[in-house]
Formats: C-alpha cells, structure tokens, sequence
C-alpha cells in the first residue's frame, strides 16, 4: 500500500538552528499538507500546499516556516530559528484531491526536540 | 478553538465486546468528518470517514454513525480486539483542506 515516508525519524536541534523535515508523498497525490503535535496537545494544521504554493497556512505557520518542493518527489519544511516551543512530532501528509470526500493519508511522523 | 471535541479521554472496554466513540463539532460548514487511529511515535492511520450526506457508514468492524442535527458523531468498533488499542482522533473538513482534529480518545481493549 502507498505510503507517505519521512526523514528524520527523529532530530535533537539547538535553539535558533534552521530545521529542515523531509517528505514524499503519495506519488499520485497533489496536495501536500505539514500538521503538527505537541505533546499532550492536538494534532495542528500547519499548511496545505498545491501546485507549487502554499494554499493555506495556519496561525502558527508564521515567517520562521517555509515550505518546497525541491523537485518531482520530495516535500520539505523547513524552520529558520527553532525555539523549544516548536519541540513537537510534525506530520507530513497527502491528498489526491482537496475537498470534500478528501481523505488525507499521513506520513510516521519527525520528532523534533529543540534543546 | 473547540471546533472538534472528543469529551472523553479514554475508554476502556472488554476484548469482544463494543467501543463506542464520541465527538461532537461546532462548526455547521463541516460537511466531512474522519476517524484516524494512531499508535505512540505513529502517524494518525486513517480508518473510516462519512460525508455529511449520509448518516452511516459501515467498513467491516468500523461504522461511524453522523447525527447532523445534534452535531455528533461516533465510531463503533465490534467486536473489539486488542490490537484496537490505540489513540481514536476525530477529524473534520469544511471544503477546504485542512483538517481540524478532536483532541483524541485513548481506548484499551481488555482481555
């Protein structure tokens, strides 16, 4: 069965090191998507991205965030200057189609803790 | 912003017997709603989902139940097993493609 895959599993950054998580989604998919879970808390919408830009973002997918698809497969995200608050499991995820009936499939997951 | 609530944090049932889970949402532009289940360290794995259409959908032991006019719906599981343990989070979409997640259920399945 398909599967969305990411890199790294898991990555311990210092605080103000830029972060870069990586992704490849479903290969028929077209629309990408970063959520997120603080421990404890949530999972969080971040950002859904289609056709080369970024569709929706959240209040929390401030400057600090950005979002690539670098080429055919991969799709990033990247953080300028982690701060512990951003310590959290980021979920990539794709979509066939966005609307209704959108059945979004995600990624294991990148644990990222700022130290 | 509770647009998706899940009120119980956890749910304990027998192996065998049925779970019943819980979420009710706020928002009346929600018109598809999804049940993902997710492990420790794991991604939410999608398990069912129901457009606001229909009031049920049955897949296998899964069949989640929507009551529009009471903004609830439910996932039941039967017969539950232990490999059902896990994190049930309700999710819902308003047309757009963002998915506002319920704070999640844990649920042991007891032998």
């Amino acid at each position: 069965e398909p599967e969305v895959t990411q890199t790294p599993s898991h990555q311990v950054t210092q605080m103000g090191q830029e972060v870069i998580l990586r992704c490849v989604p479903i290969s028929n998919h077209l629309y990408f998507y970063w959520y997120r879970q603080i421990l404890g808390q949530k999972v969080e919408f971040l950002v859904s991205f289609y056709n080369n830009e970024i569709s929706e973002k959240s209040e929390i997918f401030d400057d600090q965030f950005s979002v690539e698809r670098p080429d055919g497969s991969n799709f990033t995200l990247k953080i300028r200057s982690t701060k512990l608050e951003d310590s959290a499991m980021y979920f990539c995820a794709s979509s066939e189609t966005d609307g209704a009936g959108n059945t979004i499939y995600f990624g294991e997951g990148s644990w990222l803790t700022v130290v | 912003d509770q647009q998706v609530k899940q009120n119980s944090p956890s749910l304990s049932v027998q192996e065998g017997r049925i779970s019943i889970l819980n979420c009710d949402y706020t928002n009346s532009m929600f018109d598809y709603f999804l049940w993902y289940k997710k492990y420790p360290a794991e991604g939410p794995t999608f398990l069912i989902s129901i457009s606001s259409i229909k009031d049920k959908n049955e897949d296998g032991r899964f069949t989640v139940f929507l009551n529009k006019s009471a903004k609830h719906l439910s996932l039941h599981i039967v017969p539950s097993q232990p490999g059902d343990s896990a994190v049930y989070f309700c999710a819902a979409s308003g047309g757009a493609q963002k998915l506002v997640f319920g704070q999640g259920t844990r649920l042991t399945i007891n032998p």
